[in-house]
């Protein structure tokens, strides 16, 4: 157990609805990241969040966003689902905004979208 | 801008003989340079990493990374492969020049034949 904890575990749903990701940091850590995983795409970086506030975008989406709470987890909104956006989504934290340690990952959400 | 590169998609190397999975990066100022393995089903777990100090790195599981600045890699290598060791490995850079986010390369899928 990394520490991380990500909800749900599997995700499948219908094109053009939308779901919810959860991520709960590693106690102690400020910033989450967002990844996507996908075969053809590789790791790709969506959004980070640090201490309530976003940090940093990647290649998101408009129809997805983020958002994290006072406790500090977040949430991935992901809209209009499309069959491209099944993929492995990773979250990730680590202690401060600008850490040198690297990032700890949970064991990510599989979402299919059928 | 920051940048990874791992040229092999596939390396295939026998138990018991050393491994080497290749990363070359790409940062206009100093690196930050990580190696992360991805087991099936899993999320992304912490080998190593490079921030400054000896060129050789040694980290989890007995492996070992060797910076080289000079040819900007970042190799990964372990002296004794062992069949549990199949898995995915991404090599990630974050340029302490550039923002606190990290860039991971395409990955690097190891497979240990007994």
């Amino acid at each position: 157990d990394s520490g991380v904890t990500q909800t749900p575990k599997h995700l499948i749903t219908a094109t053009g609805q939308r779901v919810t990701l959860r991520c709960s940091p590693r106690s102690g850590d400020l910033s989450v990241y967002w990844y996507q995983q996908s075969l053809d795409q590789g790791l790709q970086f969506l959004i980070q969040y640090y201490n309530g506030e976003e940090r940093a975008k990647g290649n998101i989406l408009e129809r997805f966003s983020a958002q994290q709470f006072p406790d500090l987890h977040s949430e991935l909104n992901l809209s209009s689902l499309e069959l491209g956006d099944s993929a492995l989504y990773f979250c990730a934290s680590s202690p401060v905004g600008r850490e040198v340690h690297g990032y700890t990952f949970g064991s990510g959400t599989r979402l299919t979208v059928v | 801008a920051q940048s990874v590169a791992q040229p092999e998609d596939q390396v295939n190397v026998a138990e018991g003989n050393p491994l080497t999975v290749k990363c070359t990066y790409s940062v206009s100022g100093n690196p930050y340079l990580f190696w992360y393995v991805q087991y099936p089903n899993r999320g992304l777990q912490f080998l190593l990493k490079y921030i400054t100090g000896d060129n050789l790195v040694k980290g989890s599981y007995g492996f070992e990374a060797e910076f080289n600045k000079s040819q900007t890699s970042f190799h990964l290598k372990k002296p004794s492969a062992l069949v549990s060791d199949s898995a995915l490995y991404f090599c990630a850079v974050r340029d302490d020049n550039y923002g606190q986010n990290f860039v991971f390369g395409p990955g690097t899928r190891l497979s240990v034949l007994p």
